[in-house]
């Protein structure tokens, strides 16, 4: 099967702008979660969606959104850029177990924000 | 909520030595405790993974140690090798939720 793919892979933008980014999951899996990786705060859970809906949210400003489509694919945005939105941003997907347990999540390979 | 903390931040080893990379949970209600792999620009891969109804699980060279009593668990990585080296993530989550709590890195470095 192939990986999780995200595109872009690089992005700049400048301040107040804002951007979407793509995340597209391994075939079959249903959930989707979204982390932004810096040197200063290393990995950090931003959100999780599985069936178009927003199942679970970090401690990020309301800036920070996505969404979800029927084809599980999935879409962040961030609105008015600052420049410590700058970072890695990882989708990782899973399957949807049952039961109550976790599944493996298998990570894109980013898209690098820069904000100017 | 859930806070991960990993030792070392650096750690350089010896061809053919072992590895050990510890980290401590503080949510007893974590169930499940992967462990990434990631090399410079390249995507967190997930090497092992231990679910908190196991103590111990070996998969070759690494291995991974769970002590729910103490809420701390280690990745333990013998005969390593240069492509060993890499920054080595930890991490935790509860439930099914697909919401991952991850240690600050461990930078490993095998000296040849």
């Amino acid at each position: 099967k192939a990986g999780v793919t995200q595109t872009p892979r690089y992005l700049i933008k400048t301040r107040g702008q804002q951007v979407t980014l793509s995340c597209s999951p391994i075939s079959g899996h249903r959930s989707v979660s979204w982390y932004q990786q810096t040197p200063g705060q290393g990995l950090q859970f931003l959100f999780e969606y599985f069936s178009e809906t927003q199942r679970n949210k970090g401690n990020f400003p309301g800036r920070f959104s996505g969404r979800q489509f029927s084809n599980s694919r999935s879409e962040m945005n961030v609105s008015t850029l600052e420049l410590g939105d700058s970072a890695l941003y990882l989708c990782a997907s899973s399957p949807w177990g049952s039961g109550g347990v976790v599944d493996t999540q298998y990570f894109g390979p980013g898209t690098r924000l820069t904000v100017l | 909520g859930e806070n991960v903390e990993q030792h070392p931040s650096t750690l350089s080893v010896q061809e053919g030595d072992s590895a050990v990379i510890k980290c401590t949970y503080s949510d007893s209600a974590s169930n499940y405790f992967p462990w990434y792999k990631q090399e410079l620009g390249k995507r967190p891969q997930l090497i092992i993974d231990i679910r908190s109804n196991v103590g111990e699980k070996k998969d070759q060279r690494i291995a991974v140690t769970l002590n729910k009593t103490a809420k701390h668990f280690s990745l333990h990585i013998t005969e390593t090798q240069p492509e060993d080296s890499a920054v080595y993530f930890c991490a935790a989550s509860r439930g099914s939720a697909r919401q991952l709590t991850f240690g600050s890195g461990t930078q490993l470095t095998v000296l040849p």
